[in-house]
């Protein structure tokens, strides 16, 4: 019973190609968030929405697209992928904007 | 703006030592914080979570408690075991509109 799911696990491109990155939460959740993982381990929110509707947007180039169909898919779409794009993202889910958060296994985004 | 570090950025004790991990964050105006551990490889698994009107929370080995107005957060593990080897990372919550994680203390526990 995974909770929170993302495909691909891996994604290896080149640069200059567009990629998308899909999540699927099965908790019932409202809201749902996606966070960049850089070499250094840092991690940084990037998007976060609340029935469907964005609520947050990081100084995130505008390359990076969420798309939230319905409440439990959230998918990132990437265009333009640059090397400094290359890192793991995960997405997450709470039951409402501020709660406890559960996290996915993570996409690990290799640009070359 | 807020800002989350942890101290020490590593750390390794012998097996059956109990430890305290510490966070500490920049802006006392919090909604809660929550402790998760990070294997490599992997995602993150949520220990626990304290609002911000809460002084500690517990969850077996693990006990968590909450000083807003020092802006300070420690994470207590009992009797480390081998199984406890991870990243564990803060992340403070402003007021339900975003989270800050922490860059992590890396924990090994020696058997």
């Amino acid at each position: 019973d995974t909770a929170v799911s993302q495909t691909p696990k891996y994604l290896v491109t080149q640069m200059g190609n567009d990629k998308s990155i899909k999540c699927e939460q099965n908790l019932g959740h409202d809201t749902m968030y996606w966070y960049k993982q850089d070499s250094k381990k840092f991690l940084k929110i990037m998007f976060s929405y609340n029935n469907k509707e964005l609520i947050i947007n990081e100084t995130v180039p505008n390359r990076f697209s969420p798309k939230s169909p319905d409440k439990a898919h959230l998918n990132l779409h990437i265009n333009s992928l640059e090397l400094g794009d290359s890192a793991v993202y995960f997405c997450a889910s709470s039951p409402r904007i501020g709660s406890e958060q559960y996290f996915g296994p993570g996409t690990r985004l290799t640009v070359t | 703006k807020q800002e989350v570090t942890q101290i020490p950025a590593a750390l390794s004790v012998p097996e059956g030592e109990n430890l305290v991990l510490n966070c500490s964050f920049t802006d006392s105006a919090i909604y809660n914080l929550q402790w998760f551990r990070q294997d490599p490889g992997k995602g993150l698994t949520s220990l626990l979570l304290i609002q911000s009107s809460q002084r500690e929370q517990t969850s077996g080995r693990l006990n968590a408690s909450l000083d807003k107005s020092s802006g300070r957060s420690t994470l207590y593990i009992a009797a480390s075991q081998p199984g406890d080897s991870a990243t564990y990372l803060c992340a403070v919550n402003d007021y339900g509109q975003n989270f800050v994680f922490g860059p992590g203390t890396r924990l090994s526990v020696l058997p």
